[in-house]
């Protein structure tokens, strides 16, 4: 079965240091790969996605992610965090040509510590 | 304007009431989304609209059923609504498309007592 894992639901570092966040997927061929983000008592934003091409992909705000097909993983990332990025961060598959139903992880919260 | 809107923003209702949630998009898309978000379990698809008339059951339908008679409208209703429905709702909207974004509402928090 198709699913996404973020193995930690609780990251915490300190503001203006590096970050990654966690996405391994399970699914035999190669999906859309999502990363959305959600700020406190907001819906969810896109920040990147992925399908083909360079593996590490631009998003807004200074993120990027990496695609690793070998891995399996989708893992994002940041080089120095604002107290402004704590929020929730969720990983999404879409397979190709599915109906468009996105498998989502369970979120990663991350607390930004002055 | 690109929006996604929810209304209510916050409901409590009584166990055994019947609720109905609105949502409307700006966009044209084709397709819209229930979802609920609980804590620690992410967010669980109820029903799928690939366009008027045109609904899906998502991972989790028992218990809501959904209308969408104009395009730029999808409503979830609870019929009877129960205490395990208490959750935050989240109604989204995207082009067709496995690759395309999805736009997110900000969410209706139900509370049922």
């Amino acid at each position: 079965a198709q699913s996404v894992t973020q193995p930690d639901a609780r990251v915490t570092v300190s503001e203006g240091a590096s970050l990654q966040l966690r996405c391994k997927y399970s699914y035999s061929g190669t999906p859309y790969l999502f990363w959305y983000v959600q700020y406190p008592r907001q819906g969810l934003q896109l920040l990147l996605k992925y399908y083909s091409g360079d593996p590490v992909v631009q998003g807004v705000n200074g993120f990027e992610a990496e695609f690793i097909k070998s891995n399996s993983s989708f893992h994002l990332r940041k080089a120095s965090v604002h107290w402004s990025d704590s929020a929730v961060y969720f990983c999404a598959v879409s397979p190709a040509y599915s109906n468009y139903q996105l498998i989502w992880g369970s979120g990663t919260k991350l607390i930004i510590k002055p | 304007d690109m929006k996604v809107t929810q209304m209510p923003r916050y409901l409590i209702k009584r166990m055994g009431e019947n609720v109905l949630l609105e949502c409307g998009q700006d966009m044209s898309h084709e397709t819209m989304y229930w979802y609920r978000q609980d804590p620690g379990l992410g967010l669980q698809l109820i029903y799928i609209s690939y366009d008027v008339d045109s609904n899906s059951e998502g991972d989790i339908p028992k218990g809501y059923r959904v209308s969408r008679k104009k395009r730029e409208h999808f409503s979830l209703i609870l019929d009877s609504a129960k205490t395990n429905q208490t959750s935050v709702y989240f109604c989204a909207s995207s082009l067709s498309g496995a690759d395309t974004e999805v736009f997110f509402g900000k969410g209706t928090r139900l509370t049922v007592v």
